[in-house]
């Protein structure tokens, strides 16, 4: 299985809703992230978790919030959106190797956010 | 800094025609990793190559090859023989030394490969 699904595929939502985004991957990767892309700009990196543990977070406002309950799972819980957080939203993982690199990430097909 | 540079925003061709993107990147570390990705409207990125700093070999693919050139400090990616299936954005992208994870992307190229 060489596949990082996301869901929802497209999802709506108020800005007072709360709501989650979903990736798995089964290629037992240890680093997964989360990236924001807007209209014909190329992504941009919103959190890193290695091993579990939020190992980056680009200054992102605290209306996202991450989670990785396990090694195959990543979600990131919306609360209190703007119209402006609306973006296509992509997951990736990849493998750490036993001298501690990050090798390629694989990326998701995405959830396409609008926040009305 | 880390820079990647995509000079071209976008490239149109006729089927079957050669075409290379260019990718120019910045940094003061001697240990880095290139990448480039595709991304087609469907909105994936799809993985197409990786390449360390110590490895200036040129990569060949089916139609897909990638020069290395670290004098000039450029990971150009050609398509030979185009199709329409390579209309996509074609995204360059660094990953410095730190063992971060993190990517720094190029702006992107948009390629349209008309019939």
């Amino acid at each position: 299985d060489t596949e990082v699904t996301q869901t929802p595929k497209h999802l709506v939502m108020g800005m007072t809703n709360k709501k989650s985004l979903k990736c798995e991957q089964h290629m037992g990767h240890r680093a997964m992230y989360w990236y924001k892309q807007k209209a014909k700009k190329p992504p941009e990196l919103m959190f890193v978790y290695s091993y579990e543990k939020l190992s980056i977070n680009e200054s992102v406002p605290s209306r996202f919030s991450p989670e990785c309950p396990n090694s195959s799972l990543l979600n990131l819980h919306l609360h209190a959106l703007q119209p402006e957080d609306s973006a296509l939203y992509l997951c990736a993982s990849s493998q750490r190797t036993g001298q501690g690199s990050y090798n390629e990430q694989f990326f998701g097909p995405g959830t396409r956010l609008t926040v009305l | 800094a880390q820079k990647v540079t995509q000079a071209q925003t976008e490239i149109s061709v006729v089927e079957k025609e050669d075409v290379t993107l260019d990718c120019v990147y910045e940094t003061r570390d001697t240990t880095y990793y290139l990448f480039w990705y595709k991304q087609p409207p469907s909105g994936e990125l799809v993985f197409l190559i990786r390449r360390n700093s110590f490895d200036e070999q040129n990569e060949i693919s089916g139609r897909y090859s990638w020069n290395f050139q670290k004098s000039t400090s450029s990971f150009n990616f050609t398509i030979t023989a185009s199709q329409v299936v390579d209309s996509a954005v074609y995204f360059c992208a660094l990953s410095p030394a730190g063992n971060t994870g993190k990517l720094i992307f190029g702006q992107g190229t948009t390629l349209q490969v008309k019939p």
